[in-house]
């Protein structure tokens, strides 16, 4: 299974972009990259997807390398409901995902 | 749209007992997983079912893990006899088939075997 790299954890400001970065070097051509995220106590929710391209929704934007071996995750502007556990995960032909450690986002007023 | 539905919210059960976890998924997905949740193992996918028939169930720790789906809009995880380790977050999530697809997930059945 294609593995994803997340470092543990990141703090940032409020109202200043946020910059979550994942490592995919075993990604196979079809994978799709995924973003979730985890507020406390609650099922992680879908955030963003892409395949190749850069990717732009109301929620975040998603970066992705030439390679498909690395993609960031781009908050454009933290606010205190963004603090969170953030997954970057790969979906395969299976549709199946497969979660990593994640990175807890902590969001300062 | 109600979202996927789990119940109970909670569950205390004693070592050995049975526990059915119960899922109704989005309306018109035709993908649905079970995920659990731990502080040590993180999110672990259990099982899969596409168009009600299970796809993958290489997540399923053992034998006295077993998940059914009888219909489009239901679904059940049940452990029989329960331990005190399936102690965990229970999620069931739900999509249409494609891997470019957003999965949904449930609120979360919190289980304690005591």
């Amino acid at each position: 299974d294609a593995k994803t790299t997340q470092p543990n954890s990141m703090e940032s400001n409020e109202e200043e972009p946020v910059h979550l970065p994942c490592n995919h070097s075993t990604i196979s051509g079809t994978d799709y990259i995924h973003w979730y995220r985890q507020l406390p106590s609650q099922g992680p929710e879908y955030v963003i997807h892409g395949l190749t391209s850069n990717v732009n929704n109301r929620m975040a934007s998603l970066a992705i390398a030439e390679d498909r071996k690395s993609s960031t995750l781009i908050l454009h502007r933290a606010t205190l409901r963004d603090a969170a556990v953030y997954y970057c995960t790969l979906n395969n032909a299976g549709n199946m995902l497969t979660f990593g450690g994640g990175t807890r986002l902590m969001v300062k007023p | 749209d109600a979202g996927v539905i789990q119940s109970p919210r909670h569950e205390v059960t004693e070592m050995g007992q049975e526990v059915t976890l119960r899922c109704k998924p989005i309306s018109g997905h035709n993908s649905l997983f079970w995920y659990r949740q731990t502080m040590m193992r993180g999110l672990e996918l259990l099982i899969y079912f596409n168009n009600n028939v299970p796809i993958d169930d290489s997540g399923m720790p053992e034998d006295r893990f077993s998940a059914k789906m009888p219909n489009a809009s239901f679904s059940t995880l049940k452990i029989q006899p329960s331990e005190p380790r399936d102690s965990a977050v229970y999620f069931c999530a739900s999509s249409t088939s494609g891997s470019y697809n957003e999965q949904f997930f449930g609120p979360g059945t919190r289980l304690t075997v005591l």
